[in-house]
């Protein structure tokens, strides 16, 4: 157990609707990663926040955004869901991430399934 | 942009034996940081080794080791006393600001 949690587990949906997947990082870290795990394109690196504050920005698509609240638990939300958006999602969360070179423990991960 | 290539999409490896996952990974950079993380099918991101590219000596955490050539930008991932658990996609990944992940090596332990 990495002592980070994500909720839901699995989450299905349907084609143009809208999901929120939730992250708390370790006790202690800072700093929260989300990435992206399909079939076609591997894992990828989609947003970071650092102590609320967006720190960089990978291949996030614009229908996605995110965000870490006060309590440093960190929101990501997936609007006009398409079928390719299926995947599984994993937080991942660090000390501090300011120079980035803080080991990442990762979530276990949301499985998304859009029909 | 850094990139991360791991060449062997399938391995296998008879218990106890000794294997080894190849990484190679291209950058500019001169500090940076990389892992191996381990995906069984649990599908769990499990951190397995760190290496600091700024430490000439290799990491080892028990049965893990790596070999890590800078100036070749290789950075392979030696599993020795295989064991069934083992099983699992291993990843390489570079770090600077996030993780850039190679396409991962499924591994196999037969009994």
């Amino acid at each position: 157990d990495s002592g980070v949690t994500q909720t839901p587990k699995h989450l299905i949906t349907a084609t143009g609707q809208r999901v929120t997947l939730r992250c708390s990082p370790r006790s202690g870290d800072l700093s929260v990663y989300w990435y992206q795990q399909s079939l076609d394109q591997g894992l990828q690196f989609l947003i970071q926040y650092y102590n609320g504050e967006e720190r960089a920005k990978g291949n996030i698509l614009e229908r996605f955004s995110a965000q870490q609240f006060p309590d440093l638990h960190s929101e990501l939300n997936l609007s006009s869901l398409e079928l390719g958006d299926s995947a599984l999602y994993f937080c991942a969360s660090s000390v501090a991430g300011l120079a980035g070179t803080d080991t990442q423990y990762f979530g276990p991960g949301t499985r998304l399934t859009v029909l | 942009a850094q990139t991360v290539t791991q060449s062997q999409p399938e391995m296998s490896v008879q218990e106890a034996e000794t294997v080894t996952l190849s990484c190679t990974y291209d950058t500019s950079e001169n500090n940076y940081y990389l892992f191996w993380y381990k995906q069984p099918p649990s599908r769990q991101m499990i951190l397995v080794i760190r290496q600091e590219a700024y430490k000439q000596q290799n990491a080892t955490e028990n049965r893990f080791s790596v070999n890590f050539q800078k100036a070749a930008k290789s950075f392979s991932l030696k599993i020795s006393d295989s064991q069934l658990g083992d099983t699992a996609m291993y990843f390489c990944a570079f770090m600077n600001w996030a993780l850039v992940f190679g396409k991962g090596t499924r591994l196999s332990v037969i009994a």
